[in-house]
């Protein structure tokens, strides 16, 4: 299988806890997203990367919420001292960058968080 | 704010019937447009793309884009069952990166056999 890869793909936490959700890319993209959807919404942007460097951050990224990319490969979010509000799915998605068609991104299955 | 606004539904269609998904966008400098078909419970696919005005036919898909009026539609011929989903229009804005995507809250899709 050559998508986008996340996991897990579901996690219940407790209030309070860190949760870290990982991504695989596509191979050859260079440009990794982050998004979160929660229900009856549209996925709503939460960061971006090409190759390992974040050049851009939504304010919905709180303190809380930190991404990295380290070799510019996979990618993970993570969310400390979790809240009930951060329940959602957090989408991962990327894009070749590339020609016409390079800022056509591909969504992952999806990590569906449920924080109790 | 930029913003994407659609119909929330749900659009309910006979089996077989054109079922038309409208969109309209603030940013009057946005330059891509997709629409995303997205299963209950799954994450958002792909089903076109479009960058120029006029019309953009895939098989049983035809997307339209009207910039002037800042509007973007899709039309599903000979709707089917399996068509029945969220369909998430998404606007790539001006000044953002590309891929910096903002939806719509999509149009729930519901076709009767």
């Amino acid at each position: 299988d050559t998508g986008v890869s996340q996991n897990p793909r579901h996690k219940i936490t407790k209030r309070g806890q860190n949760v870290t959700f990982r991504c695989d890319p596509i191979s050859e993209h260079n440009r990794l997203y982050w998004y979160r959807q929660t229900l009856g919404q549209g996925p709503e942007f939460l960061t971006y990367f090409q190759n390992e460097a974040q050049l851009e951050k939504s304010r919905l990224l709180s303190d809380r919420f930190s991404a990295e990319r380290p070799k510019g490969s996979f990618s993970t979010l993570e969310i400390q001292r979790t809240e009930q509000g951060d329940s959602a799915m957090y989408l991962c998605a990327s894009s070749s960058g590339g020609g016409s068609s390079g800022n056509t991104i591909y969504f992952g299955e999806g990590s569906w968080l449920t924080v109790v | 704010q930029k913003e994407v606004e659609q119909n929330s539904g749900p659009l309910s269609v006979p089996e077989g019937a054109i079922a038309s998904l409208n969109c309209t966008y603030s940013d009057r400098g946005s330059q891509s447009f997709f629409w995303y078909r997205q299963y209950s419970g799954k994450s958002p696919e792909l089903i076109m793309s479009i960058y120029s005005n006029g019309d953009k036919e895939d098989g049983r898909f035809t997307a339209q884009l009207n910039k002037a009026s800042q509007y973007v539609s899709l039309l599903i011929r000979d709707s089917q069952p399996s068509d029945s989903a969220t369909y998430l229009c998404a606007v790539s804005p001006r000044g953002g990166s590309q891929g910096n995507l903002i939806f719509g809250k999509g149009t729930k899709l519901s076709v009767k056999p």
